[in-house]
């Protein structure tokens, strides 16, 4: 079973810069998470979609943050225009409920703004 | 609002150690609880859950934690740990009346060969 893939795996840009991560679950997983992870701090939820719609995105800096889940599969977050502060991890995750929530995640893109 | 608090930021253990990292949640409703572990390079994985039933559970290269529900408490324990061991490790809490499953900030295990 192929796993949640990210891309891209590093990103470098100033700030004032807009930038995009893409994400592809795992397959038939419904749920998708966004979490951004800030060094030293454990994943903090950006947004959460069920299918298509959004579930949560109660934490989401909606001013400066968008996200997308096309079609219920592929998902893309957006940052535009960035901070300093968003330097951080950006987790994909992806959920079957029938397994039980538990959330399989992708290996990250860190970003780096400065 | 809900928390969930890792005591431990640091843990340096020899191998052959016994471990213990505790986790404590604020929330006063039934949850399901995980432990995730993150090894060095690696993906975030599941090490283990609780949702209902043994407050014991029982999880991957001999971990277990235990759920006490008066304490608001899941506690990751290994009786002898070894240098593959070494990783981050994150308690994270889901309540069943929403959607939103909360993080600790993990702690760091570094275990000396």
């Amino acid at each position: 079973e192929a796993g949640v893939a990210q891309s891209p795996r590093y990103k470098i840009i100033e700030k004032r810069q807009s930038v995009a991560f893409w994400c592809n679950p795992i397959s038939g997983h419904a749920t998708l998470y966004w979490y951004q992870q800030i060094l030293g701090q454990g994943p903090k939820l950006l947004i959460q979609f069920q299918n298509n719609g959004v579930v949560d995105d109660s934490q989401l800096p909606k001013d400066r943050f968008s996200a997308e889940r096309l079609k219920g599969v592929d998902s893309t977050l957006k940052i535009q225009p960035a901070k300093l502060e968003d330097s951080a991890v950006y987790l994909c995750a992806s959920t079957l409920e029938a397994s039980g929530y538990e959330q399989y995640f992708g290996p990250g893109t860190r970003l780096t703004v400065t | 609002a809900q928390s969930v608090s890792q005591h431990n930021h640091h843990v340096i253990l020899s191998e052959a150690a016994s471990l213990e990292l505790g986790c404590n949640y604020s929330y006063g409703g039934t949850v399901n609880l995980f432990w995730y572990v993150q090894y060095p390079g690696q993906h975030l994985q599941l090490l283990l859950k609780y949702f209902s039933g043994d407050p014991l559970v029982k999880g991957i290269k001999g971990f277990e934690a235990e759920f006490i529900k008066s304490k608001f408490s899941f506690n990751l324990r290994k009786p002898s740990v070894q240098w593959s061991d070494t990783a981050e490790y994150f308690c994270a809490v889901r309540n069943t009346g929403g959607f939103k499953t909360i993080f600790g900030a993990g702690t760091r295990l570094f275990v000396k060969a």
